[in-house]
């Protein structure tokens, strides 16, 4: 069935450098992957999403590109900060029912 | 603008007891979902209604789990009787579907449920 695989599963870097997240998905009607931000105990937060017909987006320290015919997005973030502390995770339409199928997320530790 | 309301927060009972929680979602979204978060993992999907309908509620363990969205509006989700297994946080979220495209879903806090 749809499935999203995402990696590392765990991803340290010294603050102020850049961090990337990859997520593949398997269903070539996914149309639209959010990526969300979760602190330690909070809600899920979107913190951006790319649907398929755009091949990155960035919003000021955040970007998402999208590979559809590797079947593969990621995140980048740039200049990390303490912040950015959390764990995040992709998802992604399973075809048109709208249901996101979700990766098991990355926790992001920052390292000052 | 108000956020998803989701209550209680924290629910902690005895294996077997019913246990029920209650979502607002943010005013004008048609579309709601309900999914339970298990530790160090991610969302998965319980239910979702567009306005008062059910439109997928395939992960739903019918044995012991009902949802209900009587008037297209706030939403209760409810386990009858609780196992050890439920154990989890239960999120809900709203998304106001326009276009025929997948939309934002916006969370509520969610419902640690403990059961001993």
């Amino acid at each position: 069935g749809e499935n999203v695989e995402q990696h590392p599963s765990t991803l340290s870097v010294q603050e102020g450098d850049s961090a990337v997240i990859k997520c593949t998905y398997s269903d070539s009607a996914s149309n639209y992957f959010p990526w969300y931000k979760q602190e330690l105990g909070k809600r899920p937060q979107l913190i951006i999403d790319i649907r398929s017909n755009v091949g990155e987006k960035k919003d000021q320290r955040i970007a998402v590109t999208l590979n559809k015919t590797a079947k593969h997005f990621s995140l980048h973030i740039t200049e990390t900060q303490p912040e950015d502390s959390a764990v995040y995770f992709c998802a992604a339409t399973r075809g048109s029912n709208y249901q996101l199928i979700w990766g098991a997320g990355t926790k992001l530790i920052i390292k000052p | 603008e108000a956020g998803v309301v989701q209550s209680p927060r924290y629910k902690i009972i005895e294996k077997k007891q019913p246990v029920a929680f209650w979502c607002n979602p943010i005013s004008g979204h048609n579309t709601l979902y309900w999914y339970r978060q298990n530790l160090g993992q991610g969302p998965e999907l319980l239910i979702r209604y567009e306005n008062e309908e059910a439109v997928d509620d395939s992960q739903l363990p019918k044995d012991r789990f009902s949802a209900e969205r009587l008037k297209g509006v706030d939403s209760t989700l409810k386990i009858q009787p609780a196992e050890l297994g439920d154990s989890a946080v239960y999120l809900c979220a709203s998304s106001s579907r326009s276009g025929g495209s997948a939309d934002t879903q916006y969370f509520g806090p969610g419902t640690r449920l403990t059961v001993l």
